[in-house]
């Protein structure tokens, strides 16, 4: 596979669930990125990763945990979330945190009851 | 506080014109811009980007303008075909910045 790759696609959960969405990017890249999308709203960034270290955490709510074991991994753990979360959430990379081009995954759409 | 945005939320073409999509921008010390495209279930797709110091940029069928007296950004889709129907939005950034900042988007339509 190439590019940016996320899964599941689709996520459907309750507000006590636990989920946890995945993402992989298999461009060598060292900066990964958690994004919000909303409808009718402009992409939020969520958390930015750079070599596996958090460098932007953008006032996201405790119930949105991020997770990144290595530069080519993102997880987004997910729990107690409110149906106002639903939206699709996109995975990117970046060659490195300050580069300028950013590369997206399909997204995961995410519906919470 | 910056924003980025977009003039019209829809724009709707006859397959063959030519599309012109817009953006505007508020920060003045934005020097890279990008324009993405979005198709219904998918991801953001890089289409083509301009730096400050230059006024065009031409890519294959696209070209982005870029006048920074009035911050405004623009993206020309020669010979608009039904695959290019899509949310276009734009970003723009400080290059010594680490942020992107994203407008709300233009949804493109491209009748047969």
């Amino acid at each position: 596979e190439t590019g940016v790759t996320q899964t599941p696609r689709h996520l459907v959960m309750g507000m006590t669930n636990k989920k946890s969405l995945k993402c992989e990017q298999h461009l060598g890249h060292n900066a990964m990125y958690w994004y919000k999308q909303s409808a009718k709203k402009p992409l939020e960034l969520m958390f930015v990763y750079s070599l596996e270290e958090r460098v932007e955490n953008n006032s996201v709510p405790s119930r949105f945990s991020p997770e990144c074991p290595n530069s080519s991994h993102l997880f987004l753990h997910l729990h107690t979330l409110q149906p106002e979360d639903s939206a699709l959430y996109l995975c990117a990379s970046s060659q490195d945190w300050l580069t300028d081009t950013q590369y997206f995954g399909p997204g995961t759409r995410l519906t919470v009851l | 506080g910056e924003s980025v945005g977009l003039h019209l939320p829809t724009l709707s073409v006859q397959e063959g014109d030519n599309s012109i999509i817009n953006c505007a921008y508020s920060n003045s010390a934005s020097d890279y811009f990008i324009w993405y495209k979005q198709e219904s279930g998918k991801g953001p797709q890089f289409i083509i980007d301009i730096r400050s110091n230059m006024d065009k940029r031409q890519g294959q069928r696209v070209t982005v303008l870029l006048n920074k007296t009035v911050k405004h950004l623009s993206l020309q889709i020669a010979a608009t075909q039904p695959g290019d129907s899509a949310v276009y939005f734009c970003a723009e950034k400080e290059t010594s910045g680490s942020r992107l900042t994203f407008g709300e988007g233009t949804q493109l339509t491209v009748n047969p």
